[in-house]
């Protein structure tokens, strides 16, 4: 049973980088069959695919957020990277990483979430 | 941009059937956009219901099914239960490996 989760600071100033991993236990994050996606939800809000990442490294973000975001994936570690540049009280969310199947076109495994705040 | 619509908001009464939509702000909802619906309770990570328009998840009921109405992508719920309400979200892929959420619909069931 694949498992996922989520973990860094969950605190970070203003204008600085939020980084967040997400690790990757009981299959493999190498498998042909899965991207590795990050997604967020602000308090009270809904929420917002951010990118996903393919073992090869091949990305794909949101054009909204795309100037600002880097995932990257170490699969030695079988592991996944978040990062966020310039971050604003805006990027305060609850974080989620999931895979997501290339059979299905779907999220079908989720991590538990991490709360991350931008605040001085 | 588009946006991917959902109802704020929708009620069912305990037992009933409610159907749920996700569509599009400029244009038709199709298979071909692979829509997926997830159910999340407050404080939770959200639960994978249906992907690829009707393929249930593993584990899910069957009074949980997946189709396109019209030029929408529909969740129905059959025989609503109380520990349906929640609120739910659809994403549909929108090709070049972008995926976009709905705004979610929160389902009251009384």
């Amino acid at each position: 049973q694949v498992q996922l989760q989520e973990s860094g600071p969950g605190l970070v100033k203003p204008s600085q980088t939020l980084s967040l991993t997400c690790i990757v236990s009981g299959g493999s994050i190498s498998s042909d069959s899965y991207y590795w996606s990050w997604i967020r939800q602000p308090a009270g809000k809904g929420l917002e695919w951010i990118g996903r990442i393919y073992a090869s490294g091949s990305t794909n973000y949101n054009p909204s957020l795309k100037s600002r975001v880097t995932i990257s994936v170490d699969t030695s570690k079988k592991q996944f990277s978040l990062k966020l540049s310039s971050v604003t009280a805006a990027d305060t969310a609850v974080y989620y990483c999931a895979r997501y199947s290339t059979d299905n076109y779907g999220m079908d495994v989720w991590g538990q979430g991490t709360t991350v705040t931008v605040s001085s | 941009q588009t946006v991917v619509t959902q109802e704020p908001s929708f009620s069912v009464s305990p037992g009933g059937t409610v159907t749920l939509t996700c569509g599009l702000s400029s244009g038709s909802v199709s298979i071909n956009y692979y829509p997926s619906w997830y159910q999340q309770t407050p404080g939770q990570a959200p639960r994978t219901l249906i992907y690829s328009t009707n393929i249930r998840s593993s584990g899910v009921p069957d009074r949980f099914s997946g189709s396109i109405l019209g030029n929408k992508a529909a969740l129905t719920i059959t025989g609503a239960q109380a520990d349906d309400e929640s609120d739910y979200y659809c994403v549909l892929y929108m090709g070049s490996g972008i995926s976009v959420f709905g705004g979610g619909t929160k389902l009251t069931v009384l």
